[in-house]
């Protein structure tokens, strides 16, 4: 278990529509990462936060939002849904040193857009 | 922007035989990461490469750290069922810089 929880496991919806993934970091992590993987790809970078603030940013779509709260939480909105948003998207946490720490990551939530 | 290429895509080998996964950045890196996601699960870190033309070992598993910090590898000896996974690099750019690149990964299979 790697201390990081995201729900919901797995979100099937229809195109068109907006969802919101939901990670809660390791305790006393400060970073929050969020990323995409589709069907036999690699792990695209979307998003990174640090202690609620945007740290550096990947290929995220415009319709596609993120935020950290002030418990750390994080949450990665998807919205205008298309079938190609299907993925696994998984959210990771970093210690405090952000630079150089290790990334721990959650199991995932599966995205099916229909 | 930065870009992490990893060779194979795949790579079949029969149990005992040994596996090698190459990585190479376009960029000088300030670090890379190994990582190891298993069927069905999340990446899991396997180890971290700061220096310069560092080896690093774990029991079967020997990574490198090009002189460069443009390249590295993971070379697994004697492949066993349980190492089935896709093995990842990331590379964190200079300095200044807080984005892991991940490779796209090299899928391994193991035939008993």
């Amino acid at each position: 278990d790697s201390g990081v929880t995201q729900t919901p496991k797995h979100l099937i919806t229809a195109t068109g529509q907006r969802v919101t993934l939901r990670c809660s970091p390791r305790s006393g992590d400060l970073s929050v990462y969020w990323y995409q993987q589709s069907l036999d790809q690699g792990l695209q970078f979307l998003i990174q936060y640090y202690n609620g603030e945007e740290r550096a940013k990947g290929n995220i779509l415009e319709r596609f939002s993120a935020q950290q709260f002030p418990d750390l939480h994080s949450e990665l909105n998807l919205s205008s849904l298309e079938l190609g948003d299907s993925a696994l998207y998984f959210c990771a946490s970093s210690g405090p040193s952000s630079y150089n720490s290790p990334l721990h990551f959650g199991n995932g939530t599966r995205l099916t857009v229909t | 922007g930065q870009q992490v290429m990893q060779i194979p895509q795949y790579q079949h080998v029969q149990e005992g035989e040994d596996f090698t996964t190459y990585c190479n950045s376009s960029t000088t890196l300030s670090n890379i990461q190994w990582y190891k996601q298993r069927p069905g699960g999340h990446p899991v870190f396997l180890i971290q490469l700061v220096k310069s033309g560092e080896v690093k070992k774990q029991k079967r598993l020997t990574f490198q750290f090009g002189e460069a910090k443009k390249n590295s590898s993971l070379h697994i000896t004697a492949t066993q069922t349980t190492d089935v996974g896709t093995y990842f690099c990331a590379g964190l750019g200079g300095a200044g810089s807080y984005q892991l690149t991940f490779g796209k990964g090299t899928k391994l299979s193991v035939i008993p």
